[in-house]
């Protein structure tokens, strides 16, 4: 079957900085997706990694390794509206994609 | 306004009725989905559609009716609700298959 871990949720302070794992198992892969979703809102677009390697966009940075089918969001300066829950998702060989349940993220002063 | 659209907000319904969730957007993005979000699960796919009149079953159809007759709507239907049904629907767009999705704000349904 199909799968993407990830944990279920994370403290951290802020200013600090946080990384947010996930793991997949899928048949096939056309590119991995993080959202961020805020309590109560729809998840909004973070990044896309399809090759191996680092994708940096601000304070935020995702990883990507396929032979290892492993990821992590890097968040740098945590500001306290960085608190939120942050979903994996992975493009299967249909193109259909394959969400994580999502890891909560709470930041402490 | 631009962007996607779902109403009703908030929807409270009785078990057996049928009942209509709405989704519009003004990108004019090829392709449309329709999620529900449960706690303890990730987004699961229930219907897409990569063009008008092209609709396909994701991984929860059961329950659940669609239809795209304009590229602009993506109406979900549930036709006779059940309370395992209650649950946050989220509509997304995306101007292709592997492009980032845009969400709707959600549309939280409650089956009583």
């Amino acid at each position: 079957g199909q799968n993407i871990d990830q944990p279920t949720e994370m403290t951290a302070t802020e200013g600090a900085i946080v990384q947010i794992n996930c793991t997949y198992q899928t048949s096939g892969f056309n590119g991995l997706f993080w959202y961020q979703q805020h309590a109560g809102e729809a998840p909004t677009f973070l990044s896309y990694n399809v090759l191996d390697g680092l994708e940096e966009k601000g304070r935020f940075s995702s990883f990507l390794s396929r032979s290892k089918g492993y990821s992590y969001l890097l968040l740098k300066e945590l500001q306290m509206k960085d608190s939120a829950s942050y979903l994996c998702a992975v493009m299967d060989s249909n193109y259909q994609l394959i969400w994580g349940a999502g890891t909560k993220l709470i930041i402490k002063p | 306004d631009a962007g996607i659209t779902q109403s009703p907000r908030y929807k409270i319904t009785e078990t057996g009725r049928q009942v209509t969730l709405m989704c519009h957007q003004t990108w004019s993005h090829s392709y449309m989905f329709w999620y529900r979000q449960d706690l303890g699960h990730g987004l699961r796919l229930i219907y897409y559609s990569a063009a008008a009149d092209i609709t396909d079953k994701g991984e929860v159809p059961d329950g659940y009716v669609v239809s795209r007759s304009k590229t602009e709507n993506f109406p979900l239907t549930l036709e006779s609700a059940t309370r395992s049904q209650t649950s946050v629907y989220f509509c997304a767009s995306s101007e292709t298959e592997n492009t980032e999705a845009f969400f709707g704000q959600g549309t939280r349904l409650t089956v009583v």
